[in-house]
């Protein structure tokens, strides 16, 4: 069956240094990726959607690739700042469903330090 | 719009009784999904309705658990006979054509 693995649990790093968030998947389809980010105490939101244009999406300075050779979809972001501490999905959508629903992977906790 | 509304937003049940979870969608859309999300698993899928008809129900634990949508307006999610192990954060949504929006989230405390 489908499925998202996120391998990194937690994540810790210093402000101003970069962010890579894996993500890979297993479909037996083309899956639409998406990115959702979860802040304490809130509903998780929509951060990035993969495209079938292959067009790479942005959101908030935060950008993913959807790589289908590696079946990967990377979350990056050049500089973190405090306020991406946050809790970050991977999830893909399978074509087949008719509707959007969501395979997540595990999560990955993200924290900025000063 | 006030989103996805969902109540309580904390529950705590004793053993053994019945929880029952709400949902309001986001007006208009037509899918509305219920995830369970936990440290441990993190954010797995329960079940969907589609123009308020059941359409997959392959993440419900099957004894104790069920879900309705008598209206466009609401769904709920009962539990019966909760148990330590139902204790997580139950999230519904809904979606547009482009985009799936989440509640808050109810937290079950059973204990």
């Amino acid at each position: 069956g489908d499925s998202v693995t996120q391998t990194e649990g937690l994540v810790t790093l210093t402000e101003g240094l970069p962010v890579m968030l894996n993500c890979t998947y297993q479909s037996t389809y083309s899956p639409f990726l998406f990115w959702y980010v979860q802040h304490l105490n809130e509903a998780p939101k929509l951060l990035l959607k993969s495209f079938t244009d292959n067009k790479r999406p942005e959101h908030q300075g935060f950008h993913a690739t959807l790589h289908k050779s590696s079946s990967s979809f990377h979350l990056q972001k050049s500089s973190a700042q405090l306020s991406d501490s946050a809790l970050y999905y991977c999830a893909l959508s399978p074509p087949s469903s008719g509707s959007w629903q969501l395979i997540f992977g595990s999560g990955t906790q993200l924290t900025v330090m000063p | 719009n006030a989103g996805v509304i969902q109540t309580p937003r904390h529950k705590v049940t004793g053993k053994g009784q019945e929880a029952t979870l709400w949902c309001e969608p986001i007006s208009g859309h037509s899918a509305v999904f219920w995830y369970r999300q936990t440290i441990v698993q993190g954010l797995e899928f329960l079940t969907y309705f589609r123009n308020q008809a059941p359409i997959d129900d392959s993440g419900m634990p099957k004894e104790r658990f069920s879900a309705q949508m008598p209206n466009q307006s609401h769904s709920t999610l009962k539990i019966q006979s909760t148990q330590p192990q139902d204790s997580a954060v139950y999230l519904c949504a809904s979606s547009s054509p482009t985009e799936v929006f989440f509640g808050k989230g109810t937290r079950l405390t059973v204990v």
